[in-house]
């Protein structure tokens, strides 16, 4: 899932199947995380979020790990469905901060 | 949740004419919104943040003159596209955000801009 350059990464995953997207940010002051999906055409989509005093959390189906000594965020995704095909990105700011910075994003595809 | 709106959700239009993107905050007083660009297959790029009442904040390299912003209303942001030109044909989206505790931001659905 780790991204060079202007090539979005890809994953595919058979259905029922669990995936596991990365990031890797860059700041790091940064203490507030959040993963979004972005379906085609669409708006990018609040999934998930975890502050910096956790290394784990976990929603329904989605779980994010943080692992801060490498600079690096995880998102879980439990027994995949079609409709979980989307671009997934990372994205990192300061607790309280109002400004967003991106990462490249994951396009996961689910195989029927 | 908060829901946050654009319009038009496409438009085409001739080179060297102006655009005006429309980004509304339906349900909520947004007091900051921001612009975002994305080109295929690329991620988000923050162009500009915006708060009611005041100028713009553009990010380096963003053209002010180009890109005009206006943050009239605590519901409502507006992003003109001035003498575009077929680079700046891309997926502009907006988000809102409505303060305390994190500054959450919600985003809108995306406009789709092509210039020929």
């Amino acid at each position: 899932g780790e991204s060079v350059g202007l090539h979005l990464p890809t994953l595919s995953v058979q259905e029922g199947d669990n995936s596991i997207i990365n990031c890797a940010y860059s700041n790091s002051a940064s203490d507030y995380f959040i993963w979004y999906k972005q379906e085609s055409g669409k708006g990018p989509q609040f999934i998930i979020d975890i502050r910096s005093n956790m290394d784990k959390r976990q929603g329904q189906r989605v779980t994010v790990l943080l692992n801060k000594t490498v600079k690096h965020l995880s998102l879980q995704i439990a027994a995949t469905q079609p409709g979980d095909s989307a671009v997934y990105f990372c994205a990192e700011t300061t607790f309280g901060n109002e400004k967003l910075t991106f990462g490249t994003g994951t396009r996961l595809t689910i195989i029927p | 949740g908060a829901v946050v709106s654009q319009h038009p959700s496409w438009v085409i239009c001739k080179s060297g004419t102006s655009v005006k993107i429309e980004c509304r905050s339906l349900d909520f007083q947004a007091t900051t919104m921001f612009w975002y660009r994305q080109f295929p297959k690329q991620s988000l790029m923050l162009m500009a943040t915006s708060n009611e009442g005041s100028k713009a904040t553009y990010e380096q390299g963003v053209e002010k003159d180009k890109f005009l912003i206006n943050h009239a209303s605590l519901t409502l942001s507006t992003l003109t596209v001035t003498s575009a030109h077929p680079e700046d044909s891309s997926f502009y989206i907006c988000s809102a955000s409505g303060g305390a505790p994190h500054n959450e931001q919600f985003f809108g659905p995306g406009t789709r801009l092509t210039v020929l």
